[in-house]
C-alpha cells in the first residue's frame, strides 16, 4: 500500500525553466493538497483539490498551476521557475472520517532553482 | 501572522525523560487539532488528534492536552526515545475544513 507517491524526489532547475511535480494516491480519497515547506517554517498550502474536477488556491498560489487529472492524480506545475520557489514540496491527502481528517503525506520533492 | 505557533523552536531531552511540546493557536473557531511528526527527509506523519469537545486524549506514549480557555495545545511524550527525535508540528482545522493550518514546528532532540 503505497499511500501518496510523489515524483521526482529531487530536481534542479535554472531560473525560467518549467517543470511538473506529480502526485498520486491509492487510498481513494476525494481531496488532495500541495504544500511547500521552507526552512524554519511550517507547511504552507499552495493549492488544493476538494474533489475530482475542482481546484482552489491556497495561501501561496502565485507562480504555480495545478491539474486534478483524475481522482488519483494531482500535479503541480511551475511555468517559469524562480529562486524563491526553491523549497520542499509535499503532496497530501486527507482521510476524512466523520469530523476528523488526518493527512497522509508523500515523501516530498526537493526543488532547487538556480 | 500565523494562527498556530510554537513556544520553543528546539527542545533537548535525555532518553527516558518525558517531553512536552507546546503550541498556541489564536483562532477560536478552530475545532480540530492534530500533531504531526516529521523525521529528517520524510513527510509528516500523523501522531494524534483531538477535537475541541475534549481536553485530553491519550495514545501510545503520547498525550495531547487542549486548553481552549487560553488557546493552548501540548503534546506529551512519555519515556522519550532516540527514535522520537524529529520536528513536531501542531495543526488546526477550522469549522469542519480538513485543510489544516500548520505551525512552524519544534525540533525535538533526544540525547542517549
Amino acid at each position: 500500500n503505497a499511500g501518496v507517491t510523489q515524483t521526482p524526489k529531487f530536481q534542479v532547475l535554472k531560473t525560467g525553466q518549467s517543470m511538473t511535480l506529480q502526485c498520486a494516491q491509492d487510498m481513494n480519497h476525494n481531496s488532495m493538497y500541495w504544500y511547500r515547506q521552507d526552512p524554519g517554517m511550517g507547511l504552507r498550502l499552495i493549492y488544493y483539490s476538494a474533489s475530482e474536477g475542482t481546484t482552489d488556491k491556497g495561501e501561496v498560489p502565485n507562480g504555480y498551476n495545478v491539474s486534478r487529472l483524475n481522482k488519483r492524480e494531482f500535479s503541480l506545475r511551475l511555468e517559469s521557475a524562480a529562486p524563491s520557489q526553491t523549497s520542499v514540496y509535499f503532496c497530501a491527502s486527507p482521510k476524512v472520517s466523520g469530523k476528523t481528517g488526518e493527512l497522509f503525506f508523500g515523501e516530498g520533492s526537493r526543488l532547487t532553482v538556480l | 501572522g500565523e494562527s498556530v505557533g510554537l513556544h520553543l523552536p528546539t527542545l533537548s531531552v535525555q532518553e527516558g525523560d518525558n517531553s512536552i511540546i507546546n503550541c498556541a493557536y489564536s483562532n477560536s473557531a478552530s475545532d480540530y487539532f492534530i500533531w504531526y511528526k516529521q523525521e529528517s527527509g520524510k513527510g509528516p506523519q500523523f501522531i494524534i488528534d483531538i477535537r475541541s469537545n475534549m481536553d485530553k486524549r491519550q495514545g501510545q506514549r503520547v498525550t495531547v492536552l487542549l486548553n481552549k480557555t487560553v488557546k493552548h495545545l501540548s503534546l506529551q511524550i512519555a519515556a522519550t526515545q532516540p527514535g522520537d527525535s524529529a520536528v513536531y508540528f501542531c495543526a488546526e482545522n477550522i469549522g469542519g475544513s480538513y485543510i489544516p493550518t500548520f505551525g512552524r514546528g519544534t525540533s525535538l532532540i533526544v540525547h542517549p
